[in-house]
């Protein structure tokens, strides 16, 4: 069966620092994977995904993603953070786009 | 279209009352999922629907919930003699299956109800 895991349950970064979230995913089929960004009181919003081509996957507001296959895992990094990137993100599975899957999420704090 | 819409925003409700909440998906999107998310967690699968068969339901709606899509436009999902344990924030998605355009295979959430029950 398909799962996420997210290492880290919060992670502080100061801004302009590199920002790095850790997902590990388990599927016993090539996965779609998806990161997602929640701000509070709001939906979940699509930051980037990946569906079987390119292994970088490039998203918005200068996030990115690698999927390695040899490692399980779909890491989201942003090289240099913003205040505004501060927000709760989870990283999703999908084995056959019938459901998706959903980590326990990480909560980022970029502080001054 | 200006995304998917959830109504209400917020709910209060006595232990015990039924309630009803409702999801309106992109209008050319063919499949609508409800998910539930408690506080510090993950959101997870309730169940989907394509058009307006539901297709998949996950354990954790129990007899006391129920959805409905009955057009295959907008979506319902009931939950009768509320529990406090039911008290979350209920979520919405919509996506277009076969799409493989940027957002093909992803979904777009609503800004969730948030269910309170004291």
């Amino acid at each position: 069966a398909q799962s996420v895991t997210q290492l880290g349950s919060h992670v502080s970064v100061s801004e302009g620092a590199l920002v790095l979230l850790r997902c590990n995913y388990s599927s016993s089929v090539p996965p779609y994977l998806f990161w997602y960004v929640q701000y509070p009181n709001q939906g979940l919003q699509l930051l980037l995904k990946y569906t079987s081509a390119a292994t970088l996957v490039k998203g918005i507001n200068g996030f990115e993603a690698e999927f390695k296959k040899s490692e399980t895992s779909f890491h989201l990094t942003k090289p240099s953070a913003h205040m505004s990137d501060a927000a709760e993100y989870f990283c999703a599975v999908s084995e056959n786009n019938n459901d998706m899957r959903f980590g326990a999420g990480t909560r980022l704090t970029v502080k001054p | 279209d200006t995304g998917v819409s959830q109504d209400p925003r917020h709910k209060i409700t006595k232990r015990g009352q039924n309630v009803t909440f409702r999801c309106d998906p992109i209008s050319e999107h063919n499949r609508l999922y409800w998910y539930r998310q408690t506080l510090g967690q993950g959101p997870e699968f309730l169940t989907y629907f394509q058009n307006e068969a539901q297709l998949e339901k996950s354990r954790l709606l129990s007899d006391r919930f129920s959805a409905e899509r009955p057009k295959g436009s907008f979506s319902t999902l009931e939950i009768q003699r509320t529990e406090q344990g039911d008290s979350a924030m209920y979520l919405c998605a919509s996506s277009l299956v076969g799409d493989t355009t940027a957002l093909g295979y992803g979904y777009t959430f609503g800004s969730g109800t948030r269910l309170t029950v004291v």
